[in-house]
């Protein structure tokens, strides 16, 4: 079975702070691919990223980075100097490769203060 | 359109009412994709399209959930008799192909959230 745990319900911040959000997931599959999405208040899913299950290579992309473990099933994010406009929900999903389906985590809240 | 685009943003109903929430799809897309998404839960997936069929249908959580797509294009998703369970935030996500591996990046829509007194 797959599953995606975010287990940081709701995670608060100054604006500045560097934050990391967990990804932790499960699934038997050999390739499969792992995505970041964000949630702003306007309620649209916005994709960040989308990661390969052989590219292990870490990626960054301006203040946002992105740590793949596969040894420990884990996908992190990491926003450096958070900003105001950062806060949203955060979602992880799996998707195996050649399917469809994604699984969603339950998601964390990102609240950066200013 | 540029996005995924769906209407209403809002609906609020009386419990026993049917109603209709569409989605049009980015231009081009032949895989959508509804899901639910309760409050402080994650997403939950209720239905797939691949053109106007519904290769997947296993997340529609009962009878009174269902779905139609037309022209491959706008889809709409009825629930009947609505009960106070069926409140919550329905989104739906298109992408090029269901199953391309390199292809299969769902862009989502606002949601509809649908309020059921």
């Amino acid at each position: 079975a797959q599953k995606v745990t975010q287990a940081q319900t709701e995670i608060s911040v100054v604006e500045k702070e560097d934050v990391t959000l967990d990804c932790v997931y499960e699934t038997r599959d050999t390739t499969y691919y792992l995505f970041w999405y964000k949630q702003p208040p306007s309620g649209e899913l916005v994709f960040l990223i989308r990661r390969n299950s052989f590219d292990e290579q870490n990626e960054i992309s301006g203040r946002y980075s992105w740590n793949f473990q596969k040894s420990t099933s884990s996908f992190n994010f990491t926003i450096t100097a958070s900003q105001v406009v950062d806060s949203a929900v955060y979602f992880c999903a799996l998707s195996a490769v050649g399917t469809y389906k994604y699984i969603f985590g339950t998601g964390t809240r990102l609240k950066v203060l200013a | 359109g540029a996005g995924v685009s769906q209407s209403p943003s809002n609906k609020v109903t009386e419990k026993g009412k049917d109603v209709e929430l569409r989605c049009d799809p980015i231009s081009g897309h032949t895989a959508l994709y509804w899901y639910r998404q309760s409050l402080g839960q994650g997403l939950e997936f209720l239905i797939y399209f691949q053109g106007n069929s519904a290769p997947d249908k296993s997340g529609l959580p009962s009878d009174r959930f269902s779905a139609e797509r037309t022209g491959g294009s706008v889809s709409t998703l009825t629930i009947q008799r609505t009960q106070q369970e069926d409140s919550a935030v329905y989104l739906c996500a298109s992408s090029l192909a269901g199953q391309s591996l390199a292809k299969n990046i769902q862009y989502f829509g606002a949601g509809t959230r649908l309020s059921v007194l």
